[in-house]
């Protein structure tokens, strides 16, 4: 198994509601990255997880809650979220610490629509 | 901080032709990574090609290769023999070397490539 898989692939959610997004990987990754990309414009990056333990936030505002439950999942939990909040949610995998060695795998994202 | 710039907003080359997207970066750092990545419509980011600062030999995968300039921080691809599904949105990516922890990736504000028939 190579991919990081993500799901949902779309949702839409009212700003009073609490949602989750998933991120998957079965490589034996052990860095994950949440990353928001708004529509043309370059992937920003928002956590990463190291060995299951939170090691970037970076200014995130706290309506955006990451989890790391084992080394497989990362979730991403989503509460009282505004409309500008609407982007696509990229996840992301690479073998140790230090990704570059052998690259970055990423997810096909979750696009997330706030109304 | 690491900053990466990509000046064409939009390039367009007809099938089987070749074409060049730039990608310039500034950082302070010696040791560090460079990479191509690749965003078609379906939204999947896909690695194109790395280059490692310390190697001064320019990384070539298939069609795609790089120019690596690293006293001008310059690090363009080329794509040879262009084909329909190379169309996508191009981005150029910095990680620098933390020697022990993960910092992400950072990006340029990405090409859009228009491969005409």
């Amino acid at each position: 198994d190579t991919e990081v898989t993500q799901t949902p692939k779309h949702l839409v959610m009212g700003m009073t509601n609490k949602k989750s997004l998933k991120c998957e990987q079965h490589m034996g990754h052990r860095a994950m990255y949440w990353y928001k990309q708004k529509a043309k414009k370059p992937p920003e990056l928002m956590f990463v997880y190291s060995y299951e333990k939170l090691s970037i936030n970076e200014s995130v505002p706290s309506r955006f809650s990451p989890e790391c439950p084992n080394s497989s999942l990362l979730n991403l939990h989503l509460h009282a979220l505004q409309p500008e909040d609407s982007a696509l949610y990229l996840c992301a995998s690479s073998q140790d610490e230090d990704g570059a060695n052998y690259g970055y795998t990423f997810g096909s994202g979750t696009r997330l629509t706030v109304v | 901080a690491q900053t990466v710039t990509q000046s064409q907003p939009e390039m367009s080359v007809q099938e089987a032709e070749t074409v060049t997207l730039s990608c310039t970066y500034d950082t302070s750092e010696s040791d560090y990574y460079l990479f191509w990545y690749k965003q078609p419509p379906s939204r999947q980011m896909i690695l194109v090609i790395r280059q490692e600062a310390y190697k001064q030999q320019n990384a070539t995968e298939n069609r795609f290769s790089v120019n690596f300039q690293k006293a001008a921080k310059s690090f363009s691809l080329k794509i040879s023999d262009s084909q329909l599904g190379d169309a996508a949105m191009y981005f150029c990516a910095y990680h620098m070397y933390s020697g022990g922890g993960a910092d992400g990736l950072t990006f340029g504000k990405g090409t859009h490539l228009i491969i005409q028939p």
